[in-house]
């Protein structure tokens, strides 16, 4: 089965800086996808960015950006310019399919507090 | 963009009463809908996939007699807790994809039902 880690439960960035989210995970297939949702208090999820495992290229979405190491199965989240409407619960998550065939794994989640 | 809506959004019920949760793609038609239990200050945890016209597939260590899941069309899903009690007191939230390349498609998100049993 497909595991995802989250180590860090809460991360702190002061406003305008640059927070990195770290993100692992387990799976013995060679081609699958991977997410970053980012659920504020409203519990509304929300796709960041997301990533083909085949794309040797790191996906990036505005202030957003990814560094995907397949080899050693790491999926850091990368926010540059930190707003204050960044303050959410941040998810990693898996999916063999592009996520609309098969469910997603998720990680635990990361805390992200922004201070102004 | 694609536009998931859930009812209720939050629901009181008694222990032993059965709650019946929908989840409506509301601009698009979605092959596959998905069911996620999210306790609090927890992650989402998959339920249950279900397919428009079948019986929805269960992960590992849900029960399908208490947690009743039918896709009777392209556009609703619904979930029924049957004789809930507090232990099954959590958020609910489903997603949806749409028809046409499954597998390459995104889910959408609901924003969740609050279930809260007495």
């Amino acid at each position: 089965a497909q595991t995802v880690t989250q180590s860090q439960p809460e991360m702190s960035v002061q406003e305008a800086e640059t927070v990195t989210l770290s993100c692992t995970y387990d799976t013995s297939e060679s081609d699958y996808y991977l997410f970053w949702y980012k659920q504020p208090p409203s519990r509304q999820m929300i796709l960041v960015i997301r990533q083909e495992a085949y794309k040797q290229q790191n996906a990036t979405e505005n202030r957003f950006s990814v560094n995907f190491q397949k080899a050693a199965k790491s999926f850091s989240l990368k926010i540059s310019d930190s707003q204050l409407g960044d303050a959410a619960m941040y998810f990693c998550a898996y999916s063999q399919s592009g996520g609309g065939a098969d469910g997603l794994t998720f990680g635990k989640g990361t805390h992200l507090i922004i201070q102004p | 963009g694609a536009v998931v809506s859930q009812h209720p959004s939050w629901v009181i019920c008694k222990s032993g009463t059965s709650v019946k949760i929908e989840c409506r793609s509301l601009d698009f038609q979605a092959t596959t809908m998905f069911w996620y239990r999210q306790f609090p200050k927890q992650s989402l945890m998959l339920m249950a996939t279900s397919n428009e016209g079948s019986k929805a597939t269960y992960e590992q260590g849900v029960e399908k007699d208490k947690f009743l899941i039918n896709h009777a069309s392209l556009t609703l899903s619904t979930l029924t807790v049957t004789s809930a009690h507090p232990e099954d007191s959590s958020f609910y939230i489903c997603s949806a994809s749409p028809e046409g390349l499954a597998s390459y498609n995104e889910q959408f998100f609901g924003p969740g039902t609050r279930l809260t049993v007495l």
